[in-house]
């Protein structure tokens, strides 16, 4: 267990709303992700983490932003939520045996409506 | 770029079969490799791992062994049970100076009393 919790877990919104997802970790990891996962396409990343203030682009970042002003808080966020963002949203962190294997919250389901 | 390939799902089986889910991979370098099992509505979780080749990951009951000479890591489990029903997902990291994971599209198992 990585110690790590997403909120919230449900979320429905409106299109066009801003929307705010949180991923909180207690066990300073430095690198930190955002994945989508949707039927059919598998996990996608959308932005990462590798220190405060760190961030770099997934491979589906347009219409998400991201900020970590501390170690232990990654925060995505939908300027203007768009149906093609119903997803669920998966925060994980980079373990550190030196494997670069990840580990993943429980998740947060959004439907934009 | 790196790639991984799974075999198509769903795959279907009775309590006490043997089951094998095929997951091949492109990637420079020596690539350490995972599989990540996700039960209904859960995060994905970290089933095994190997970092090398001819390394056989175990846990569970599940094993998976690196074969280098084919880019195989294939998934096997002597007896499934109804609670092995998931989905699973084979992964790679290609080592010092990547910071992501290049994951399959996953493959459900249901397996049947």
């Amino acid at each position: 267990d990585a110690g790590i919790t997403q909120s919230p877990r449900h979320k429905v919104t409106e299109t066009g709303t801003p929307v705010t997802l949180r991923c909180h970790q207690t066990e300073n990891h430095r690198y930190m992700y955002w994945y989508r996962q949707d039927p059919g396409h598998g996990l996608r990343l959308i932005h990462y983490s590798y220190g405060v203030k760190d961030t770099d682009k997934g491979e589906v970042s347009d219409g998400y932003s991201v900020s970590r002003s501390k170690t232990e808080d990654f925060l995505l966020t939908l300027e203007s939520a768009t149906s093609s963002q119903t997803s669920v949203y998966f925060c994980a962190i980079r373990g550190t045996g030196g494997l670069y294997e990840q580990y993943f919250g429980p998740g947060t389901r959004l439907t934009v409506t | 770029g790196d790639s991984v390939t799974q075999m198509e799902g769903p795959v279907t089986l009775s309590e006490e079969a043997f089951l094998t889910i095929n997951c091949t991979y492109t990637a420079t370098g020596y690539p350490s490799l995972f599989w990540y099992v996700q039960y209904p509505g859960e995060g994905l979780q970290l089933l095994l791992k190997a970092t090398k080749a001819d390394d056989k990951g175990s846990n569970k009951g599940f094993e998976a062994t690196y074969r280098k000479e084919t880019t195989s890591f294939h998934l096997e489990k002597g007896s499934v049970q109804v609670s092995d029903s998931a989905v699973y997902f084979c992964a790679l990291h290609s080592g010092a100076g990547s910071y992501q994971l290049t994951f399959g599209k996953g493959t459900k198992l249901s397996v049947i009393p």
